[in-house]
Protein backbone atom coordinates (compact mmCIF):
# COMPACT_ATOMS: atom_id res chain seq x y z
CA UNK A 1 0.00 0.00 0.00
CA UNK A 2 0.97 3.38 -0.26
CA UNK A 3 2.38 5.64 2.63
CA UNK A 4 3.85 8.81 3.36
CA UNK A 5 5.93 9.05 6.98
CA UNK A 6 6.64 12.26 8.28
CA UNK A 7 8.54 11.90 11.76
CA UNK A 8 5.58 11.90 14.75
CA UNK A 9 7.70 13.03 17.21
CA UNK A 10 7.91 16.79 17.81
CA UNK A 11 11.27 18.31 16.34
CA UNK A 12 12.69 20.60 19.10
CA UNK A 13 15.81 22.84 18.11
CA UNK A 14 17.37 25.87 19.05
CA UNK A 15 16.90 29.50 17.63
CA UNK A 16 19.92 29.87 15.36
CA UNK A 17 20.26 26.14 14.51
CA UNK A 18 19.16 24.27 11.17
CA UNK A 19 16.18 21.98 11.52
CA UNK A 20 15.69 18.97 9.22
CA UNK A 21 12.35 17.05 8.66
CA UNK A 22 12.41 14.23 6.37
CA UNK A 23 9.68 12.76 4.16
CA UNK A 24 9.85 8.84 3.24
CA UNK A 25 7.59 7.45 0.62
CA UNK A 26 6.57 3.85 -0.35
CA UNK A 27 4.43 2.76 -3.62
CA UNK A 28 4.37 6.34 -5.25
CA UNK A 29 6.40 7.72 -8.47
CA UNK A 30 5.89 11.46 -7.73
CA UNK A 31 6.73 13.38 -10.63
CA UNK A 32 6.95 16.42 -8.25
CA UNK A 33 6.67 16.68 -4.14
CA UNK A 34 5.75 20.01 -2.22
CA UNK A 35 6.34 21.12 1.31
CA UNK A 36 3.54 22.95 3.40
CA UNK A 37 3.65 24.61 6.76
CA UNK A 38 0.43 24.85 9.07
CA UNK A 39 0.08 27.02 12.02
CA UNK A 40 -2.71 25.88 14.43
CA UNK A 41 -5.78 26.77 13.59
CA UNK A 42 -5.19 27.29 9.81
CA UNK A 43 -5.26 25.90 6.76
CA UNK A 44 -1.67 24.60 5.20
CA UNK A 45 0.38 27.17 2.98
CA UNK A 46 2.73 26.43 0.45
CA UNK A 47 6.24 26.63 0.46
CA UNK A 48 8.18 24.61 -2.30
CA UNK A 49 7.72 22.37 -5.09
CA UNK A 50 10.61 20.20 -6.40
CA UNK A 51 10.29 18.26 -9.17
CA UNK A 52 11.47 14.26 -9.75
CA UNK A 53 14.73 15.78 -12.23
CA UNK A 54 15.63 18.67 -9.42
CA UNK A 55 17.92 16.91 -6.63
CA UNK A 56 17.71 20.00 -4.55
CA UNK A 57 15.82 24.06 -4.63
CA UNK A 58 15.90 27.00 -2.47
CA UNK A 59 14.03 29.42 -1.17
CA UNK A 60 15.58 32.11 0.90
CA UNK A 61 16.52 29.70 4.41
CA UNK A 62 14.73 26.96 3.02
CA UNK A 63 16.00 24.11 1.05
CA UNK A 64 14.77 20.89 -0.19
CA UNK A 65 16.32 17.63 -1.53
CA UNK A 66 14.42 15.24 -3.39
CA UNK A 67 15.71 11.71 -3.62
CA UNK A 68 13.90 9.51 -6.14
CA UNK A 69 15.95 5.96 -5.24
CA UNK A 70 15.64 6.59 -1.80
CA UNK A 71 11.87 7.86 -2.03
CA UNK A 72 13.14 10.29 0.42
CA UNK A 73 12.44 14.38 0.25
CA UNK A 74 14.52 16.48 2.98
CA UNK A 75 13.17 19.88 3.86
CA UNK A 76 15.69 22.20 6.04
CA UNK A 77 15.35 25.40 7.53
CA UNK A 78 18.19 27.35 8.29
CA UNK A 79 19.22 29.89 10.81
CA UNK A 80 15.51 28.72 12.45
CA UNK A 81 13.47 30.96 14.54
CA UNK A 82 10.61 30.90 16.66
CA UNK A 83 8.69 32.38 14.26
CA UNK A 84 9.28 28.78 12.10
CA UNK A 85 7.54 27.00 14.53
CA UNK A 86 4.35 25.08 12.94
CA UNK A 87 3.70 21.86 11.42
CA UNK A 88 5.38 20.91 8.32
CA UNK A 89 3.70 18.55 5.72
CA UNK A 90 4.80 17.07 2.57
CA UNK A 91 2.24 16.02 0.24
CA UNK A 92 3.60 13.74 -3.27
CA UNK A 93 1.99 13.54 -7.01
CA UNK A 94 -0.14 10.35 -7.27
CA UNK A 95 0.22 9.79 -10.75
CA UNK A 96 -2.05 12.71 -11.98
CA UNK A 97 -4.47 12.08 -9.61
CA UNK A 98 -4.78 14.21 -6.17
CA UNK A 99 -2.00 15.26 -3.73
CA UNK A 100 -1.59 12.58 -0.93
CA UNK A 101 -0.41 14.72 2.19
CA UNK A 102 1.94 13.16 5.14
CA UNK A 103 0.46 13.45 8.67
CA UNK A 104 2.99 16.36 9.43
CA UNK A 105 6.06 16.98 11.76
CA UNK A 106 5.88 19.88 14.47
CA UNK A 107 8.98 21.92 14.81
CA UNK A 108 9.51 24.26 17.95
CA UNK A 109 12.24 26.54 17.70
CA UNK A 110 13.48 27.53 21.10
CA UNK A 111 14.84 30.96 22.10
CA UNK B 1 -6.71 39.47 -3.67
CA UNK B 2 -9.24 37.56 -2.27
CA UNK B 3 -7.93 33.99 -0.44
CA UNK B 4 -10.06 31.29 -0.62
CA UNK B 5 -12.97 31.12 2.08
CA UNK B 6 -15.29 28.80 3.35
CA UNK B 7 -18.30 28.98 5.40
CA UNK B 8 -19.25 28.59 8.25
CA UNK B 9 -16.28 28.54 10.41
CA UNK B 10 -17.41 26.37 12.93
CA UNK B 11 -20.19 24.34 12.71
CA UNK B 12 -22.53 22.16 15.53
CA UNK B 13 -25.29 19.81 14.09
CA UNK B 14 -26.95 16.57 15.58
CA UNK B 15 -26.12 13.29 15.03
CA UNK B 16 -28.26 12.10 11.60
CA UNK B 17 -28.93 15.53 10.71
CA UNK B 18 -28.07 16.56 7.02
CA UNK B 19 -24.75 19.18 6.79
CA UNK B 20 -23.47 21.70 3.87
CA UNK B 21 -20.21 22.78 3.84
CA UNK B 22 -19.12 26.13 1.37
CA UNK B 23 -15.89 26.64 -0.60
CA UNK B 24 -15.12 29.77 -2.60
CA UNK B 25 -11.91 29.43 -4.04
CA UNK B 26 -9.75 32.04 -5.81
CA UNK B 27 -10.84 33.39 -9.06
CA UNK B 28 -9.59 31.74 -12.17
CA UNK B 29 -8.35 28.81 -10.50
CA UNK B 30 -9.31 25.62 -12.49
CA UNK B 31 -8.65 22.61 -9.55
CA UNK B 32 -10.68 22.37 -6.35
CA UNK B 33 -10.24 20.22 -3.40
CA UNK B 34 -11.91 19.56 0.01
CA UNK B 35 -9.60 17.45 2.71
CA UNK B 36 -10.54 16.71 6.11
CA UNK B 37 -8.21 16.73 9.31
CA UNK B 38 -9.08 14.87 12.38
CA UNK B 39 -7.41 16.26 15.41
CA UNK B 40 -3.73 15.25 15.15
CA UNK B 41 -4.39 13.55 11.56
CA UNK B 42 -2.98 14.40 8.75
CA UNK B 43 -5.20 15.61 5.23
CA UNK B 44 -7.59 13.58 4.24
CA UNK B 45 -8.11 14.15 0.45
CA UNK B 46 -12.18 13.58 -0.46
CA UNK B 47 -12.88 15.04 -3.88
CA UNK B 48 -10.76 16.98 -6.30
CA UNK B 49 -12.13 19.33 -9.25
CA UNK B 50 -10.66 19.89 -11.85
CA UNK B 51 -11.98 22.23 -14.79
CA UNK B 52 -14.81 20.53 -16.98
CA UNK B 53 -13.26 17.24 -16.01
CA UNK B 54 -15.65 14.62 -14.05
CA UNK B 55 -14.83 14.70 -10.69
CA UNK B 56 -12.47 12.41 -8.91
CA UNK B 57 -14.68 11.10 -6.07
CA UNK B 58 -11.96 8.60 -4.66
CA UNK B 59 -11.40 10.08 -1.59
CA UNK B 60 -15.09 10.36 -0.38
CA UNK B 61 -15.56 7.76 3.02
CA UNK B 62 -19.21 6.70 2.37
CA UNK B 63 -22.05 7.66 0.00
CA UNK B 64 -23.50 10.18 2.21
CA UNK B 65 -21.44 12.49 1.27
CA UNK B 66 -21.24 14.28 -1.83
CA UNK B 67 -20.09 17.44 -3.48
CA UNK B 68 -20.54 19.83 -6.70
CA UNK B 69 -18.99 22.81 -8.40
CA UNK B 70 -21.19 25.38 -9.73
CA UNK B 71 -20.04 27.08 -12.77
CA UNK B 72 -16.46 26.10 -12.44
CA UNK B 73 -16.58 28.31 -9.15
CA UNK B 74 -18.23 27.85 -5.71
CA UNK B 75 -17.96 24.43 -4.06
CA UNK B 76 -20.41 23.24 -1.66
CA UNK B 77 -19.18 19.38 0.21
CA UNK B 78 -22.87 17.91 1.74
CA UNK B 79 -22.64 15.38 4.38
CA UNK B 80 -25.95 13.35 4.58
CA UNK B 81 -26.86 11.72 7.89
CA UNK B 82 -24.38 13.11 9.98
CA UNK B 83 -22.28 10.63 12.42
CA UNK B 84 -20.07 11.72 14.96
CA UNK B 85 -16.68 10.39 12.98
CA UNK B 86 -17.44 13.25 10.94
CA UNK B 87 -16.53 15.38 13.29
CA UNK B 88 -13.25 16.94 11.77
CA UNK B 89 -11.88 19.97 10.14
CA UNK B 90 -12.98 20.46 6.16
CA UNK B 91 -10.90 22.24 4.30
CA UNK B 92 -10.76 22.94 0.75
CA UNK B 93 -8.14 24.01 -1.31
CA UNK B 94 -7.61 25.89 -5.09
CA UNK B 95 -5.13 25.45 -7.50
CA UNK B 96 -4.48 27.46 -10.76
CA UNK B 97 -3.60 24.83 -12.82
CA UNK B 98 -3.07 21.10 -12.68
CA UNK B 99 0.58 20.93 -10.96
CA UNK B 100 0.87 23.94 -8.68
CA UNK B 101 0.83 24.96 -5.28
CA UNK B 102 -2.61 25.13 -3.67
CA UNK B 103 -4.09 27.56 -2.01
CA UNK B 104 -5.91 26.42 1.44
CA UNK B 105 -9.22 27.96 2.85
CA UNK B 106 -8.92 28.58 6.73
CA UNK B 107 -11.37 24.83 7.14
CA UNK B 108 -15.06 24.42 8.40
CA UNK B 109 -14.65 22.96 11.79
CA UNK B 110 -17.67 20.50 12.04
CA UNK B 111 -18.67 19.27 15.61
CA UNK B 112 -21.04 15.85 15.15
CA UNK B 113 -23.08 15.91 18.43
Amino acid sequence: SQKIEQNSEALNIQEGKTATLTCNYTNYSPAYLQWYRQDPGRGPVFLLLIRENEKEKRKERLKVTFDTTLKQSLFHITASQPADSATYLCALDNSGYALNFGKGTSLLVTP
Amino acid sequence: GAGVSQSPSNKVTEKGKDVELRCDPISGHTALYWYRQSLGQGLEFLIYFQGNSAPDKSGLPSDRFSAERTGGSVSTLTIQRTQQEDSAVYLCASEPGEVDEQFFGPGTRLTVL
